[in-house]
């Protein structure tokens, strides 16, 4: 069986800073990846994925994560936060296969100080 | 641009009513998926289906029935609902599955009486 672990329920940065989203993921099979960004009152948004090939991928909103198989790893960057990318950030891993759906980590709520 | 579409957006009803969730997409997805979500928690899959007559259960158990008798719309229905039911519901579409991007309606905030 899958599953998605996000370290920290809330992450605070300051506008500038580095932004730094933690995700671990267990998976019988090598796994497919994504990060889903969710604003208030709105549904999920993909950010970016990994399926195969380059280790790092670059997502919208200058986001990027990188996929790495000896941490079981797929942490999300961002170099310098702005204020608009306050959000919920969500994880998710797919083994592929049949029709299941993704299987989601608890999400990170990210806060831009100003 | 994804294109999918959920009614109501926010739906307070009381104990025992029956409602239907609305979920549709013109895409042309074959894969469609009902996840629950309770704040500040992550989404679970409750309902899923590969295509026309087909749904199968997600990992959750849900008391909420499917169905899937045109491609586009994938309706959620509550026969009796009942405050456990208090939850967002949302509704997403895929071309296909494992490394296929899942697209997401906006969501219904359900909140029973």
């Amino acid at each position: 069986a899958q599953s998605v672990t996000q370290l920290g329920s809330h992450v605070s940065v300051s506008e500038g800073a580095l932004v730094l989203l933690r995700c671990n993921y267990s998976s019988s099979v090598p796994p497919y990846l994504f990060w889903y960004v969710q604003y208030p009152n709105q549904g999920l948004q993909l950010l970016l994925k990994y399926t195969t090939g380059a280790t790092l991928v670059k997502g919208i909103n200058g986001f990027e994560a990188e996929f790495k198989k000896s941490e079981t790893s797929f942490h999300l960057t961002k170099p310098s936060a702005h204020m608009s990318d306050a959000a919920e950030y969500f994880c998710a891993v797919s083994e592929g296969g049949g029709a299941d759906g993704l299987t989601f980590g608890k999400g990170t709520h990210l806060i831009i100080q100003p | 641009e994804a294109d999918i579409y959920q009614t109501p957006r926010y739906l307070v009803i009381g104990t025992g009513k029956k409602i239907t969730l609305e979920c549709s997409q013109t895409m042309g997805h074959d894969k469609m998926y009902w996840y629950q979500q309770d704040p500040g928690m992550e989404l679970h899959l409750i309902h899923y289906s590969y295509g026309v007559n087909s749904t199968e259960k997600g990992d959750l158990s849900s008391e909420s029935t499917v169905s899937r008798i045109r491609t586009e719309h994938f309706p959620l229905t509550l026969e009796s609902a009942r405050p456990s039911h208090t939850s967002q519901y949302l509704c997403a579409s895929s071309e296909g599955t494992g490394a296929y991007e899942q697209y997401f309606g906006p969501g219904t905030r359900l909140t029973v009486t």
